[in-house]
């Protein structure tokens, strides 16, 4: 077990262009989040997976941000013509069943 | 929507000191998190501990989920423990996690 890993780790991308973030969750766990943190704030909950039905969205997942997750194992994140206030490091995290929850190392987004 | 709510905000502490963090949230929840993170941004579990009390070395904690408060302490601090902690909750009924704002630690050597 290596943990939750995300790919990649850093990202520069010029405003207008789209992007997509891969995320590993820890192998035997079901439930996979994605949260989106900006500098000196707590993480903020995105979306979440149970296996590969998507139960949950916040109202700060726009319509440039889709999330899926085939077949239940990994997850993509998707932002369409990327905003300046895109700018984030994006958190994915695994668990099982209603148990801890453990984090990726993120990917930093930076949207010129 | 709940609440959560860390204090304090910001902490210096002398090498060697004994501090409390305490993480307030306003509605039941299904369970609670206690996290550090790093000057990388990675995030490190340290607690789940949605009641009752956990020891794991240096650090405890403590929930009274009845009271809606969950404690962290840090007892012989170290230059390493310096960083954000972050309390973490999930909604009763639901699977939202919400993340309170930190509390910011830093240990002078």
């Amino acid at each position: 077990d290596t943990g939750v890993s995300q790919d990649p780790r850093h990202k520069i991308t010029k405003r207008g262009q789209n992007v997509t973030f891969r995320c590993d969750p820890i192998s035997e766990h079901n439930r996979l989040y994605w949260y989106r943190q900006t500098l000196g704030q707590g993480p903020e909950f995105l979306t979440y997976f149970q296996n590969e039905a998507q139960l949950e969205k916040s109202r700060l997942l726009s319509d440039r941000f889709s999330a899926e997750r085939p077949k239940g194992s990994f997850s993509t994140l998707e932002i369409q013509r990327t905003e300046q206030g895109d700018s984030a490091m994006y958190l994915c995290a695994s668990s099982l069943n209603v148990r801890e929850q453990y984090f990726g190392p993120g990917t930093r987004l930076t949207v010129t | 929507g709940i609440q959560v709510e860390q204090s304090p905000p910001d902490l210096i502490l002398q090498e060697g000191a004994n501090s409390t963090l305490r993480c307030n949230f306003s509605d039941s929840v299904n369970n609670l998190q206690w996290f550090h993170q790093n000057p990388w941004g990675q995030l490190i579990n340290l607690f789940y501990i949605p009641s009752g009390t956990k020891q794991n070395g240096r650090l405890s904690a403590t929930t009274v989920a009845t009271e809606r408060y969950s404690l962290l302490y840090i007892s012989s601090s170290q230059t390493t423990d310096s960083g954000v902690y972050f309390c973490a909750v999930v909604t009763t009924g639901g699977f939202k996690t919400i993340f309170g704002a930190g509390t910011r630690l830093f240990v002078k050597a």
